[in-house]
């Protein structure tokens, strides 16, 4: 079956310091994958996709590589901010029947002052 | 704007009633997801539906009940079945395009005392 895996957190990072979090999945066929971010309290909203093998996605300063080889998402930013604080979740879709998307378990991000 | 709105964002209930949560967009999608969300997890899929009038279980679907009696809108019934209710419950949609994500709706925590 499909699954994604995520570097646990909690994740603590000084503002302006350089952030990737990990992921990999294992997927039959060719999936889309996600980034999607959490706010305490509210529901998920969509970071960046790839549905291609060597796509990059990219917005707000985060990036993200679909690598076919090495089954990996890692996200990636520069310079962190202490906005940036939140859940990071790596998810995939695989098509073929209903949109069923697979996700990771998270990673808390904290960005301190 | 478009979007999902989940109402109401904190509900409380006594052991054994029934609770209904409600989900609506306007985005025109076809296919409407139920999850769950528990401290420190993951997504669990509860139920989706691609269609009006059809729904199917999704991971964990004991204890839950849905109905798609409109495009708009994908309510989640909480019955008194479900041995751990509380909990934080996101709503989504997506078109049936191959590659489209999920959008999320801002979620009901729900606490069952």
């Amino acid at each position: 079956g499909n699954s994604v895996t995520q570097m646990e957190g909690p994740v603590t990072l000084s503002e302006e310091a350089f952030l990737t979090i990990n992921c990999t999945y294992t997927a039959t066929g060719y999936p889309s994958l996600f980034w999607y971010v959490q706010y305490p309290g509210e529901g998920l909203q969509l970071l960046l996709k790839a549905t291609k093998a060597d796509d990059k996605g990219s917005n707000k300063g985060f990036e993200a590589t679909y690598r076919k080889e090495t089954t990996s998402f890692h996200l990636e930013k520069g310079s962190v901010q202490v906005s940036d604080s939140a859940v990071y979740f790596c998810a995939l879709l695989n098509s073929g029947g209903y949109q069923k998307v697979t996700f990771g378990t998270g990673t808390k991000l904290q960005v301190i002052p | 704007d478009g979007g999902i709105t989940q109402s109401p964002k904190y509900l409380f209930r006594k052991e054994g009633q029934n609770v209904t949560l409600s989900c609506e967009q306007n985005l025109n999608h076809d296919a409407m997801y139920w999850y769950r969300q528990d401290p420190g997890q993951g997504l669990r899929l509860i139920y989706y539906s691609q269609i009006v009038n059809d729904f199917q279980k999704g991971d964990i679907a004991e204890g839950y009940s849905v109905s798609r009696e409109k495009k708009e809108s994908f309510p989640l019934t909480v019955t008194s079945a479900q041995k751990n209710p509380t909990a934080f419950y996101l709503c989504a949609s997506s078109s049936r395009d191959e590659d489209d994500e999920q959008y999320f709706g801002p979620g009901t925590r729900l606490t069952v005392t």
